[in-house]
């Protein structure tokens, strides 16, 4: 399978702990983005790379989240301090080429804080 | 802010009829607007895009209309099937050159046999 993957699939933590998400892109594409999902709502945007480079981050990402992607292949979403409002499903996307290409999505991590 | 307005409540139509879905924004001017379907549990799958310049767009049984007047987009799905059972998403652009995307909550459409 060639798709997008997540790891790891379900995530359960208390409060306070640090988590962290690994997604693995399409192979050759070049731009990466997080989305966070609560349930009966759409992606909400949380941060986009193009290669190695963050390009762009929401102005509502806590100061607590951090992403990487250090080689432009993998990247890794970490949450540091988890709190309850933090339970969601995290979602990746990449995609090749222009902003205006499809985004091909991952299956999700369900964060789940006690 | 711009925000972007699906029927939050379920469709519920017969198989073989038209199923219409609206997807209406406010305070921005997208380039384009992507569909997406996602089954429960799963991520977004890539249905189709339109940019700006047009008035509609076709892919076997769906059908994408964008009036950049109304701000408003149409999704139909022709001779529905059960298997069209999902949430689906419409995404606009978002304010830096598209490289990211704004998404709808998304409309449940059932298709009962």
């Amino acid at each position: 399978d060639t798709g997008v993957s997540q790891n790891p699939r379900h995530k359960i933590t208390k409060r306070g702990q640090n988590v962290t998400f690994r997604c693995d892109p399409i192979s050759e594409h070049n731009r990466l983005y997080w989305y966070r999902q609560t349930l009966g709502q759409g992606p909400e945007f949380l941060t986009y790379f193009q290669n190695e480079a963050q390009l762009e981050k929401s102005r509502l990402l806590s100061d607590r989240f951090s992403a990487e992607r250090p080689k432009g292949s993998f990247s890794t979403l970490e949450i540091q301090r988890t709190e309850q409002g933090d339970s969601a499903m995290y979602l990746c996307a990449s995609s090749f080429g222009t902003a205006y290409n499809e985004q091909f999505f991952g299956p999700g991590t369900r964060l789940t804080v006690l | 802010s711009q925000k972007i307005e699906q029927n939050s409540e379920a469709l519920n139509i017969q198989e073989g009829k038209t199923a219409t879905l609206t997807c209406n924004y406010t305070n921005y001017s997208p380039a384009y607007l992507q569909w997406y379907r996602q089954d429960p549990g799963r991520g977004p799958v890539f249905l189709l895009l339109i940019r700006e310049n047009e008035k509609e767009k076709r892919k076997e049984r769906l059908k994408v209309t964008f009036d950049t007047t109304l701000k408003q987009s149409l999704f139909h799905i022709t001779a529905s099937q059960p298997a069209d059972s999902a949430t689906y998403l419409c995404a606009l652009d978002g304010e830096n050159a598209g490289n990211m995307l704004t998404f709808g909550g998304g409309t449940r459409l059932m298709v009962k046999p």
